[in-house]
Order: structure tokens, then C-alpha cells, then sequence
């Protein structure tokens, strides 16, 4: 759980800056998201979710945008700190016919710098 | 509520044994899934149970199996083990609709 990739992409933002994390999926039908967060030698965690048939979400200091047109999704961290530092991916899920299928990102290194 | 938990934590095998993996999925949720996860790879889905029953496979061997009981605790088995499937194994819940999936802390297998 350390890494998701060996050669992950890294973000290296200023602790207070705000982040932001982009993921471009791979099927325009894809009906929902996830961005999870990973740190290391834990599982990943729930961060926000949002459905195809929205553009944007909000939560607490963290923010979802979709973009269908160019199948893009990006996850805004305001006011970043120490904590946030770990991978972050994105999940597209396709539910069909009671199955669903779901496909992870390989996943961004946010680090935090204090 | 407690979490997803899985146990082992961590697992040390020899190629050619095999291995079995259990999940508890969170109270009342009745889908587990599990995937794979590799420095090289990432994260890669390997099956879901909903109600005791395969409800969706990944593309994985057959050497990767799995079942799920009543109580929705599953378990995975992997045969004939190979280097390549060292690796973290996590299983996630979720109620089985379209719903999130919250993850467990994982199994972190190593085969020598």
C-alpha cells in the first residue's frame, strides 16, 4: 500500500497552497466516481464521490469536478496540509445489467511540504 | 460501525503453496470485492460476491479464488503460488447497489 506505481506521477505543493489532482478516465459511460486516498501501508480511504449526471461536488476542504466532454475528473484539496500528503486515485465505475465494472487511475503522490 | 477488516495482516509463502485471505466487510453491507495491488500493476479487481453469490470477475487465473459466506465474511484462495502474486490484497464492502466501497486495511502477501 505504500505505492500504487513505481513511477507515480508527484505533486509537491506548499502546506497551505491548495492542490490539484487530475485523473482522465477511460469510458464516457461511466456512471460514477470515486477519489480515494492512500497512505502508506493502509488501505485507501473514501475522499469524495460524485455521479455522471453532475459537474461538481463539494466536501469538507475538497472538491470534485467532472468533465464528460474530455472525460476528466479532478480533485481540489483547499488549504493543504501535512496530513493530505499520500496517493491519491481516482475509480470510474460502470454498472450494467446488475455487474459493475471498475477501473482505479494509477494514482498521483501528493507531497506536503511543511 | 467498525471497518473493513482482513486478516492476516501480513502472509510470507513459498511458490507452490497456496493461501486464504479472509475479509469482514462492514455491518450490513452485503458486497465484498477484492483486488490486487502492485508497485507495477496498481490497483486490479479480481472478483465481487453479493449474497453468497460470484456476481463479477476480473481477469485473473484460476489459481485466484474466492467465496462468500452467509454472514457476508468472504474469503479469497490463491493456489500454486507464483513470485508475480506477491502483493496487497485488499477487499473493499460496500450494500451491494450502486454505493461506495469502503476498503480494508489490506493483506500484504509476500511469496519467496
Amino acid at each position: 500500500g505504500e505505492s500504487v506505481g513505481l513511477h507515480l506521477p508527484t505533486l509537491s505543493v506548499q502546506e497551505g497552497d491548495n492542490s490539484i489532482i487530475n485523473c482522465a478516465y477511460s469510458n464516457s459511460a461511466s456512471d460514477y466516481f470515486i477519489w480515494y486516498k492512500q497512505e502508506s501501508g493502509k488501505g485507501p480511504q473514501f475522499i469524495i464521490d460524485i455521479r455522471s449526471n453532475m459537474d461538481k461536488r463539494q466536501g469538507q476542504r475538497v472538491t470534485v469536478l467532472l468533465n464528460k466532454t474530455v472525460k476528466h475528473l479532478s480533485l481540489q484539496i483547499a488549504a493543504t496540509q501535512p496530513g493530505d500528503s499520500a496517493v491519491y486515485f481516482c475509480a470510474e465505475f460502470l454498472f450494467s445489467g446488475g455487474y459493475q465494472k471498475v477501473t482505479f487511475g494509477t494514482g498521483t503522490k501528493l507531497q506536503v511540504i511543511p | 460501525k467498525a471497518g473493513v477488516t482482513q486478516t492476516p495482516r501480513y502472509l510470507i509463502k513459498t511458490r507452490g503453496q497456496q493461501v486464504t485471505l479472509s475479509c469482514s466487510p462492514i455491518s450490513g453491507h452485503r458486497s465484498v470485492s477484492w483486488y490486487q495491488q502492485t508497485p507495477g500493476q496498481g490497483l486490479q479487481f479480481l472478483f465481487e460476491y453479493f449474497s453468497e453469490t460470484q456476481r463479477n470477475k476480473g481477469n485473473f487465473p484460476g489459481r485466484f479464488s474466492g467465496r462468500q459466506f452467509s454472514n457476508s465474511r468472504s474469503e479469497m484462495n490463491v493456489s500454486t503460488l507464483e513470485l508475480g502474486d506477491s502483493a496487497l490484497y485488499l477487499c473493499a464492502s460496500s450494500r451491494g447497489g450502486q454505493e461506495t466501497q469502503y476498503f480494508g486495511p489490506g493483506t500484504r502477501l509476500l511469496v519467496l
